[in-house]
C-alpha cells in the first residue's frame, strides 16, 4: 500500500508561515474529504490537528490550517513558534475502507 | 476524556505471534471505530486495521494475511495478533480511535501513549 508523499523536511524562521504538501490521488486525497493531519514530537503520541481538510479541533491553534486542490492537501503553520518543531503526518481515507498515511514532514524552526 | 493504554510482550522471537491489548477508559468501546497504527524506529507511520465493536473489520492489504484485530466489549478491550513476525516489525504500536464528525469517520483523535514492540532472537 503505498503512501501518501509529503516533503522530507520543510524549515522557516519565527514568524514565517510554512505550508506541507501532501500529494496522493484520485484514489484518496483527490477521492475524500477524509484528509487529516498529526503533529508528532519525539516520545509522545502523535496529535490531530486538522480534520476532514480544514476543520480543526477544540483546543488546537489557529495558526494551523489545511486545504485541499485536486489530489494535493496541503497544511498551513502560519506565525511559526519554536514549539512547531516536529514531525507531521497526513492521512487519507483510501478506496477500498482503508487510511493512508503521508510519509512524513520534518519542520524545523531556524 | 478517552484514555487508551496498550499492553503486551516488549519482545518477540522472529516467526512467533506478536499480540497487543488495548485497554479504552473514561468512554465507551461501542462508540466508536477502533484501530492499531505503529511506526517502525526512524520511519514514518503504518495503518494496520480497524474494528468496530459490532465485528466490522477492516486491514492493510500488505499485512492483511498476518493480522487479526479483535475487540472484548466487556473488558473495554481492543487486540492486535500480528502472526509470522520479522525484524520489519519492530514498531511502536498505537491503539487509536477513529473519530467522528459530521462528514463521517476520516481521522485519528486519541492515541494512546505506544509501545515499543522488538523482534529479535
Amino acid at each position: 500500500q503505498s503512501a501518501l508523499t509529503q516533503p522530507a523536511s520543510v524549515s522557516g524562521s519565527p514568524g514565517q508561515s510554512i505550508t506541507i504538501s501532501c500529494t496522493g490521488t484520485s484514489s484518496d486525497v483527490g477521492g475524500y474529504n477524509f484528509v487529516s493531519w498529526y503533529q508528532h514530537l519525539p516520545g509522545k503520541a502523535p496529535k490531530l490537528i486538522i480534520y476532514d481538510v480544514s476543520n480543526r479541533p477544540s483546543g488546537v491553534s489557529n495558526r494551523f490550517s489545511g486545504s485541499k486542490s485536486g489530489n494535493t492537501a496541503s497544511l498551513t503553520i502560519s506565525g511559526l513558534q519554536a514549539e512547531d518543531e516536529a514531525d507531521y503526518y497526513c492521512s487519507s481515507w483510501r478506496s477500498g475502507s482503508t487510511y493512508v498515511f503521508g510519509t512524513g514532514t520534518k519542520v524545523t524552526v531556524l | 476524556q478517552v484514555q487508551l493504554q496498550e499492553s503486551g510482550p516488549g519482545l518477540v522471537k522472529p516467526s512467533e505471534t506478536l499480540s497487543l491489548t488495548c485497554t479504552v477508559s473514561r468512554g465507551s468501546i461501542t462508540s466508536h471505530y477502533w484501530s492499531w497504527i505503529r511506526q517502525p524506529p526512524g520511519e514514518g507511520l503504518e495503518w494496520i486495521a480497524y474494528i468496530h465493536y459490532s465485528g466490522s473489520t477492516n486491514y492493510n492489504p500488505s499485512l492483511k494475511s498476518r493480522v487479526t484485530i479483535s475487540v472484548d466489549t466487556t473488558k473495554s478491550q481492543v487486540s492486535l495478533k500480528l502472526t509470522s513476525v520479522t525484524a520489519a516489525d519492530t514498531a511502536v504500536y498505537y491503539c487509536v480511535r477513529i473519530g467522528t464528525s459530521v462528514a463521517g469517520t476520516g481521522f485519528f483523535d486519541y492515541w494512546g501513549q505506544g509501545t515499543l514492540v522488538t523482534v529479535s532472537s
